[in-house]
């Protein structure tokens, strides 16, 4: 079956653009994460859904992140005025949660988010 | 907060050698411990993972091993193969509120032919 995808696989933004990053999760998964992934770095956690509740946003680095769920499937990540520290790869990853292996987390191929 | 350290940073070992990375993690309620390997350019999928009543789990050439007292676990791969070659991150996962995951910050292993 498809796996996690998102949407674009590349942004190239100027200091100040907003963006917006889309993530389709697997069919029937319940959670849903945001990661942010520096170069040569792990992923940090940014922000965690359970359907369409916002359950963590404590990773979110600041007022200019935001992200939504609104039908519980789609989610989208927006970062307003963008800043340079912001060029990153930016995961998606979801899950079945509460079913056996519920935890394990299936990741989306990432958007490569450059910031002029 | 919540903190996971990884070591070492990268790795060399000879085809066939085995290769161990450890992690610590500070937050007690953690009880879900993934390995993800990240080859270049691509996602981070699940080679394996423990949980927080099982002190060991082996799957063929890799095992994981878990201290909850200590707060450390352990990835070990045996007979290393060059397509082993890759950045393995450890997590660290807590249910209650959520199952927000804490990742290492990775270790690049190099397994020389």
């Amino acid at each position: 079956g498809a796996g996690v995808s998102q949407s674009p696989r590349y942004k190239v933004a100027k200091r100040g653009q907003d963006v917006a990053l889309r993530c389709d999760p697997i069919s029937g998964h319940v959670s849903l994460f945001w990661y942010q992934q520096a170069l040569g770095q792990g992923p940090e956690f940014l922000t965690y859904f359970q359907n369409e509740a916002q359950l963590d946003k404590s990773g979110l680095p600041s007022d200019r992140f935001f992200a939504e769920r609104p039908e519980g499937s789609v989610s989208t990540l927006k970062i307003q005025r963008t800043q340079q520290e912001d060029s990153a790869v930016y995961l998606c990853a979801s899950s079945l949660v509460g079913e056996g292996r519920g935890n394990e987390q299936f990741f989306g191929p990432g958007t490569r988010l450059t910031v002029l | 907060g919540e903190n996971v350290e990884q070591h070492p940073s990268t790795l060399s070992v000879q085809e066939g050698d085995s290769a161990v990375i450890k992690c610590t993690y500070s937050d007690s309620a953690s009880n879900y411990f993934p390995w993800y390997k990240q080859e270049l350019g691509k996602r981070p999928q699940l080679i394996i993972d423990i949980r927080s009543n099982v002190g060991e789990k082996k799957d063929q050439r890799i095992a994981v091993t878990l201290n909850k007292t200590a707060k450390h676990f352990s990835l070990h791969i045996t007979e290393t193969q060059p397509e082993d070659s890759a950045v393995y991150f450890c997590a660290a996962s807590t249910e209650s509120g959520g199952f927000k995951t804490i990742f290492g910050a990775g270790t690049r292993l190099f397994v020389k032919a």
